[in-house]
């Protein structure tokens, strides 16, 4: 099974700062069919999980600009450009390439 | 907008079943790969299966702690999908969200609740 590990798994940001996070899997997402399945999720208390990103760099409709994300093979990155009060809330990647799993989240809470 | 609607969570004791029901609107269900996922209380999210759509084959795929337990079946003519769950475990409490298989859409979630 692919294994998925994000770091951090604790964020504390200030707002207008930016923010990383990172995701690795155990083994290259890279599909036969030349796509790389890996996606990017938001759940902010007490809500549904939302998609933010598909495909490693895709914005999702109505996701803003200051969300984005990068990476190939094994190594992936989600990146806020200036962190609102809004963004609170626990990150995750996911990756459909080899079945899908999740990584571990992260929480990313305002200093 | 795309829509699903879970239902047929409750109490069950360890050792029993439970069926999970998931509504789809709005969207073209019969072309949809389609994926249960839980969340145990206060915990991360993680994968349960999926199941392609007959086109792609309609064949499921199932995390292991599931393997063997649990088997996801979907309804095209009546836009449903579900998770029939045997031999629970406590360890099988949590919400239960149905999502269509790159997680685009998700339903508000189901609590399956597996308590003596």
């Amino acid at each position: 099974d692919v294994v998925m590990t994000q770091s951090p798994l604790s964020l504390p940001v200030t707002l207008g700062q930016p923010a990383s996070i990172s995701c690795r899997s155990s083994q290259s997402l890279v599909s036969s069919d030349g796509n790389t399945y890996l996606n990017w999720f938001q759940q902010r208390p007490g809500q549904s999980p939302r998609r933010l990103i598909y495909k490693v760099s895709n914005r999702d409709s109505g996701v803003p600009d200051r969300f984005s994300g990068s990476g190939s093979g094994t190594d992936f990155t989600l990146k806020i450009s200036r962190v609102e009060a809004e963004d609170v809330g626990v990150y995750y990647c996911m990756q459909g390439t080899h079945s899908s799993t999740f990584g571990q989240g992260t929480k990313l809470e305002i200093k | 907008e795309v829509q699903l609607v879970e239902s047929g969570g409750g109490l069950v004791k360890p050792g029993g079943s439970l069926r999970l029901s998931c509504e789809a609107s709005r969207f073209t269900f019969s072309d949809a790969w389609m994926s249960w996922v839980r969340q145990a209380p206060g915990k991360g999210l993680e994968w349960v299966g999926r199941i392609r759509s007959k086109t792609d084959g309609g064949t499921t795929e199932y995390a292991a702690p599931v393997k063997g337990r649990f088997s996801i079946s979907r309804d095209d003519s009546k836009n449903t999908l579900y998770l029939q769950m045997n031999s629970l475990k406590t360890e099988d409490t949590g919400v239960y969200y149905c999502i269509t298989a790159g997680g685009g859409r998700w339903g508000q979630g189901t609590l399956v609740t597996v308590s003596s």
